[in-house]
């Protein structure tokens, strides 16, 4: 059972150009929605993460935009760079008292960012 | 340093071995994860250790087991090799910080059973 659901597979973006990749949850339990970057050879690293008590957030080019009710967020990438090409993880997990903590990951999004 | 790191990095191995691939960490984390990744199949779960005496079976965990020697070592085996198992894994450490995890990955052993 995939709890965290990610789209697209693999993004082609232009130099300058927007990337956006999706998740979508099933457990409302879920408060709690890192994404993660992964370069090649490397092994995958914190980039951002949003609580469900903010709509958007923002650091440098990269914003989280998370619609609560619809049980989805999306990772943004403005004014993409060669450097972003990368492996792009999406994941939840839930912060309530009694559960773990544990992070569940989505599918994975590889993005090539061409010049 | 690394903080988080694999051993060995590359490995081939035939169809029936035994291997075993090792985790050592320097964080102080408690938990700790193995995870195999495949083009198209992300990152996909196969055992879990919140402490010394706990482990878990993930997503995936037949054909493998682990051991967990220490805090900072966390080992996993493939009792014998079968080409489906060809990937890269990925060993991970967890702190929980305001009950927010924060997952910190090795650099990957890549496995090839021929």
């Amino acid at each position: 059972q995939q709890q965290v659901k990610q789209s697209p597979q693999s993004l082609i973006v232009q130099k300058g150009g927007i990337s956006i990749i999706n998740c979508a949850y099933e457990n409302t339990a879920f408060d709690y929605f890192p994404w993660y970057q992964q370069f090649p050879g490397k092994g995958p690293a914190l980039l951002i993460a949003i609580r469900p008590d903010v709509s958007e957030k923002k650091e440098g080019r990269f914003t989280i935009s998370f619609n609560k009710s619809a049980k989805q967020f999306s990772l943004h990438i403005m004014d993409s760079q060669p450097g972003d090409s990368a492996t792009y993880f999406c994941a939840a997990s839930s912060t309530v008292s009694g559960n773990t903590g544990k992070l569940i990951f989505g599918q994975g999004t590889t993005l090539q960012v061409k010049p | 340093d690394a903080d988080v790191t694999q051993t060995p990095r590359n490995r081939i191995t035939k169809t029936g071995k035994r291997i075993m691939l090792e985790c050592s960490q320097t964080k102080g984390h408690d938990r700790m994860y193995w995870y195999r990744q495949d083009p198209g199949l992300g990152l996909r779960l196969i055992y879990y250790s919140f402490d010394v005496k706990d482990i878990n079976k993930g997503e995936i965990s037949d054909g493998y087991s682990v051991s967990r020697q220490a805090q900072a070592k966390f080992s996993l085996s493939l009792e014998s090799a079968i080409p489906n198992q060809t990937a890269l894994y990925f060993c991970a450490t967890s702190d929980v910080t305001n009950s927010r995890e924060t997952q910190y990955f090795g650099p990957g052993t890549r496995l090839l059973v021929l």
